[in-house]
């Protein structure tokens, strides 16, 4: 069964260094997103991909956060320095289509941050 | 006040009760309405998804939809210690941006 993979699965790091996170979506899947899910809520979207392209990344805190999809394929999520309020579960998602109407999301295990 | 609010729980119930689960919402453009269940450590999977009002049924589980009420629930028959888990709504509108509920975090015991 085709699933969305994502690496490292746990990271710890201390504050202001930098840290990567590695998405692999479903083959095929065109629209990727990462969320954002602190302990005890809800998942927040980070950024929109459309193949390569960014559709939104509206929440996402561009100062520190940057996100690639370079041949519209896997994705990299960075964040440079990491603050303590950064501490959560990162979401990588892929949708087949993205056309206005809603599409299932097919979710990857995530990669929980731990920022000391 | 958030647009999707979402009682967080925990909720203890025993093995073969019904389990009802609720979301209100402020935003009406809202269209699609889904539920997910995510267990511990791992990311959401989709259970049940529903477009605008009405009911949808699926094995054990079922979706209700009142958008007069901004309302809507999931209902869990015949409960098993397997759905324990947290189980996050989610609705979009037009476009395909997803809000999510804050979870609720559901235990059965055997």
């Amino acid at each position: 069964e085709a699933e969305v993979a994502q690496s490292p699965r746990y990271k710890i790091t201390e504050k202001s260094q930098a840290v990567a996170f590695w998405c692999d979506p479903i083959s095929g899947h065109a629209t990727l997103y990462w969320y954002r899910q602190i302990l005890g809520q809800g998942p927040e979207l980070l950024v929109q991909f459309q193949d390569e392209s960014v559709v939104d990344d509206s929440q996402l805190p561009k100062d520190r956060f940057s996100a690639e999809r370079l041949k519209g394929v896997d994705s990299t999520l960075k964040i440079q320095p990491a603050e303590l309020g950064d501490s959560a579960m990162y979401l990588c998602a892929s949708s087949l289509v993205a056309g206005g109407l809603a599409d299932e999301q097919f979710f990857g295990p995530g990669t929980r941050l731990t920022v000391l | 006040q958030k647009e999707v609010e979402q009682d967080p729980g925990p909720l203890s119930v025993p093995e073969g009760a019904i389990v009802s689960l609720n979301c209100t919402y402020s935003n009406s453009a809202f269209q699609y309405f889904m539920w997910y269940r995510q267990y511990s450590r791992k990311g959401p999977e989709l259970l049940m998804y529903t477009y605008s009002s009405g009911n949808k049924e699926d094995g054990r589980f079922t979706a209700q939809v009142d958008k007069s009420s901004k309302y809507i629930s999931l209902f869990i028959r015949d409960s098993q210690p397997s759905d324990s888990a947290t189980y996050l709504c989610a609705m979009s509108g037009a476009t395909d941006k997803l809000i999510f509920g804050t979870g609720t975090r559901l235990q059965v015991f055997p």
